[in-house]
């Protein structure tokens, strides 16, 4: 099945820093999202990118599916962007979403 | 709009016990999905249903089994409940096959 890896697995950051998260996948995807994972465990959909860019305030993110890894930035961080963050990847021909291992954010005043 | 509701948000069963889990997708959306999620990992795919049928299956044994209703609802029942068990349990719904998916806040499932 289609692997998917995150990195970092671990990010501090003081209030004000830009951060990249990566994430690769190991073969041809129909979906990919990002989801930030806030401390009660609701997962919030940040974006629906299988390809392409896409910018929403301070977060952005690319994907390359040709070389198959997608990046999300988050350009001036805040505490309130701490928290996990996964990456999903559903298979061609299901619904299934596969995801990463995820990159616990923290940022610090 | 509402988003993705699920119920209960916490319960507490004994091994061997049976448990329901209860989602109602987000208005319009016909495709319900379950994942299970164990502390410090991601989501594991458990079931999806569109428009009443199984579409997908994970890896998981047949103790866990699910059904969505004709108002698109779904249920997922686990029997004979291990300690492993132990999770939350999040939904998700999305318009239809393959679209983008937005999950409930989940139940946090504890087998004593």
């Amino acid at each position: 099945g289609i692997q998917v890896e995150q990195s970092p697995p671990d990010l501090i950051l003081q209030e004000g820093a830009n951060s990249t998260l990566r994430c690769n996948f190991s073969d041809s995807v129909n979906n990919l999202q990002w989801f930030h994972q806030n401390p009660w465990g609701q997962l919030i959909n940040l974006f629906y990118i299988p390809s392409g860019t896409k910018q929403n305030g301070r977060l952005s993110a690319t994907t390359v599916a040709t070389e198959r890894y997608s990046l999300l930035y988050i350009s001036s961080s805040q505490t309130t962007d701490s928290g996990v963050y996964f990456c999903a990847v559903g298979a061609p021909n299901t619904d299934k979403l596969i995801f990463g291992t995820g990159t616990r954010l923290q940022v610090f005043p | 709009d509402a988003g993705v509701t699920q119920s209960p948000t916490h319960l507490i069963k004994t091994r061997g016990q049976h448990v329901t889990l209860r989602c109602s997708p987000i208005s319009g959306h016909k495709s319900v999905s379950w994942y299970q999620q164990v502390l410090g990992q991601g989501p594991q795919f458990i079931f999806q249903y569109y428009e009443k049928e199984e579409r997908g299956r994970g890896n998981f044994p047949d103790r866990f089994s699910a059904r969505q209703f004709p108002n698109y609802s779904s249920e997922l029942n686990v029997n004979a409940l291990l300690l492993g068990d132990s999770a939350l349990y999040l939904c998700a719904s999305s318009l239809a096959y393959v679209y983008e998916q937005y999950f409930g806040p989940g139940t946090r499932l504890t087998v004593t």
